[in-house]
Order: C-alpha cells, then sequence, then structure tokens
C-alpha cells in the first residue's frame, strides 16, 4: 500500500532562512508526487507536483522540490522563508494524477519567526 | 483562477442527523473527490466519482454515506445518522489533467 511519511510535525525557521521539509514515500513504482499548503481556516492549495521528466520541479510561492528516487524522497525547498509562508505543508502521492485519490502525508506545521 | 465552493463552511449537527455537505466543482471536471481531515489528523480520501458513479472509496467510506452529483454541477456528501467521530474538516476536489483543485472545506461538528 502507498504511504506517505513526513517526519517532522513542527519546524520553526527565521523569516530570510532556508527551509527543507522532508518527505519520504512507500510505493511500488514511482508516483505522482505533490506538495500541498494549507492555511488556518483554507484549503489545500497546490504548491507543486512531480510526474516525470527533471527531478527538481519549480512551484509556485519561490518554492521547489527534488524527486530522489534512490531515497524515495521529494523534499520541498525554499531559499528564503517570509512569513506569510506560516502555513501546514502537506506532501501527497497518487498512482496515477488524473482521477486517483491522493495519500497525504501527516502534514508539518511551519513557523516562521521574525 | 478557477475555484471549487462549498457550502457551508461550518455545520453544527446532533449526533443521529442527516447532514448534505454541498461542493460546487469547476465547471469542465469531470473527476469529483471527498477528503476529510479530523483535527490533528492526515487528510484521508473517502471517494472519488467519475461519470455519474462511485469510482472508488476507502473503507471509511461505509453505508452511512452517500455521494450524488443531482444537477450536473453540485456535487454532495450525504451522512445519513452522523456520529461524533465523523467531526471533521470535509474537503471537496475536482480535477483536471494534472491538478487537482480543493475546496475550503466544511468544518463538520457532531454535538
Amino acid at each position: 500500500a502507498q504511504s506517505v511519511t513526513q517526519p517532522d510535525i513542527h519546524i520553526t525557521v527565521s523569516e530570510g532562512a532556508s527551509l527543507e521539509l522532508r518527505c519520504n514515500y512507500s510505493y511500488g513504482a514511482t508516483p505522482y508526487l505533490f506538495w500541498y499548503v494549507q492555511s488556518p481556516g483554507q484549503g489545500l492549495q497546490l504548491l507543486l507536483k512531480y510526474f516525470s521528466g527533471d527531478t527538481l520541479v519549480q512551484g509556485i510561492k519561490g518554492f521547489e522540490a527534488e524527486f530522489k528516487r534512490s531515497q524515495s524522497s521529494f523534499n520541498l525547498r525554499k531559499p528564503s522563508v517570509h512569513w506569510s509562508d506560516a502555513a501546514e505543508y502537506f506532501c501527497a502521492v497518487a498512482p496515477m494524477e488524473y482521477g486517483n485519490k491522493l495519500v497525504f502525508g501527516a502534514g508539518t506545521i511551519l513557523r516562521v519567526k521574525s | 483562477e478557477p475555484e471549487v465552493t462549498q457550502t457551508p463552511s461550518h455545520q453544527v449537527t446532533q449526533m443521529g442527523q442527516e447532514v448534505i455537505l454541498r461542493c460546487v466543482p469547476i465547471s469542465n471536471h469531470l473527476y469529483f473527490y471527498w477528503y476529510r481531515q479530523i483535527l490533528g489528523q492526515k487528510v484521508e480520501f473517502l471517494v472519488s466519482f467519475y461519470n455519474n458513479e462511485i469510482s472508488e472509496k476507502s473503507e471509511i467510506f461505509d453505508d452511512q454515506f452517500s455521494v450524488e452529483r443531482p444537477d450536473g454541477s453540485n456535487f454532495t456528501l450525504k451522512i445519513r445518522s452522523t456520529k461524533l467521530e465523523d467531526s471533521a474538516m470535509y474537503f471537496c476536489a475536482s480535477s483536471e489533467e494534472g491538478r487537482k483543485f480543493f475546496g475550503p472545506g466544511t468544518r463538520l461538528t457532531v454535538l
């Protein structure tokens, strides 16, 4: 069965510092991979996705993620965090994006200190 | 950007009552989903819907749950007899190729 692990429940970074959120997945083949962000009281917004090709994908709001097959990882990064990035971040996998369910990780809450 | 809308934003109900959560997916999308997130827990898949029928459902989606697309625009989730453990945030989503769009969610509180 597919599963997603986000080992960090909370992360606190200073504004302007770099950020890396970890995500590991378990799946027989290479799945489709996603990062979503959820701000308080908001829905889930897609930051970026990986289907195939270049293993470094760029997303919205200055985020990027790198797919590493050998490590079954899809870590999310941002070079300089802004206070508005404080939110909860979810990694998710799907065997096929169009029409198949997403399996979510438990989420990582990002706090940004000024 | 197109968006998925959900109503109500917050629903409070008594245990045993029926609730209907409503969603308006993006108009040209063909796949529709419901997910839920119990407070402090993961977002969990409930059901997917395509071509007017359920295409996949999780073990959470038991006989107390049903979905419907009654009029070609709305997509509803009905819980027939709510239990305390149904209290959660319920997210509707619709998808086109390459991307799922999520609604803002309905917070269901069962007392």
